[in-house]
């Protein structure tokens, strides 16, 4: 049962677009992430959210930027994209950041080309 | 540094036998958690079993069971009697109970089971 949903599933767009995906969760989770899988299937954690707040920007370019309105949506947004952003984007949330043995559930993903 | 690795990128299995794929992991921590995640083709990534640094026993989940041998830095996934439904890439994940860090993934390993 999907309770994090993620728009839109693909995306197009050419090099120096900007692009924004949404993100919401309905599990009452307080911390989401975004996760980056790229065409080796290599999933890097990219931010982490707790109740609105970053917590965490894992040394991600600067033309990444996310955002959240509160707990439940954390959208994601790319100013000025590049060849190497093509990607699969997964968002993610979990119970809370304190309980390091919570679950992550994932959403369906977003997946961007850049031609 | 965190890390983890999986070394077998692929393995194949007939199905109603038994597959068992390896992670190796590197943490400062002495407190810490392992999860294994499964990602379909459609591109679902759902939970599957975790083991919590300080158990000693084994976990075990349905046909999933893990290997933790903690002074070789090791948990390997085990599943037995496995089914077609089983393909999908699996991957090791750890998260450190005071790192402060999310959780990180390994670099995955695919299993085609077939008939």
């Amino acid at each position: 049962e999907t309770a994090v949903f993620q728009t839109p599933n693909y995306h197009v767009t050419q090099v120096g677009n900007e692009v924004s995906f949404n993100c919401k969760q309905t599990l009452g989770h307080d911390t989401m992430y975004w996760y980056k899988q790229d065409s080796k299937k290599l999933l890097k954690i990219m931010f982490s959210y707790n109740n609105k707040q970053l917590i965490v920007n894992e040394t991600v370019p600067r033309r990444f930027s996310p955002q959240s309105s509160d707990k439940a949506h954390l959208n994601l947004r790319i100013k000025s994209v590049e060849p190497e952003d093509s990607a699969v984007y997964l968002c993610a949330s979990s119970r809370d950041w304190g309980s390091s043995q919570n679950t992550l559930y994932f959403g369906a993903g977003t997946r961007l080309s850049v031609l | 540094a965190q890390k983890v690795t999986q070394t077998q990128t692929s393995i194949s299995v007939v199905e109603k036998t038994t597959v068992t794929m390896d992670c190796v992991y590197e943490t400062r921590d002495s407190s810490y958690f392992l999860f294994w995640y499964k990602q379909t083709a459609s591109g679902e990534i759902v939970f599957l079993i975790r083991q919590d640094s300080y158990k000693k026993e084994n976990a075990t989940v349905g046909h999933y069971s893990l290997n933790f041998q903690k002074p070789k830095s090791s948990i390997g996934l085990i599943i037995t009697a496995t089914q077609i439904e089983d393909s999908a890439v699996y991957f090791c994940a750890m998260r450190e109970l005071q790192g402060g860090r999310a959780l990180i993934f390994g670099t995955g390993t695919t299993v085609s089971v077939s008939p």
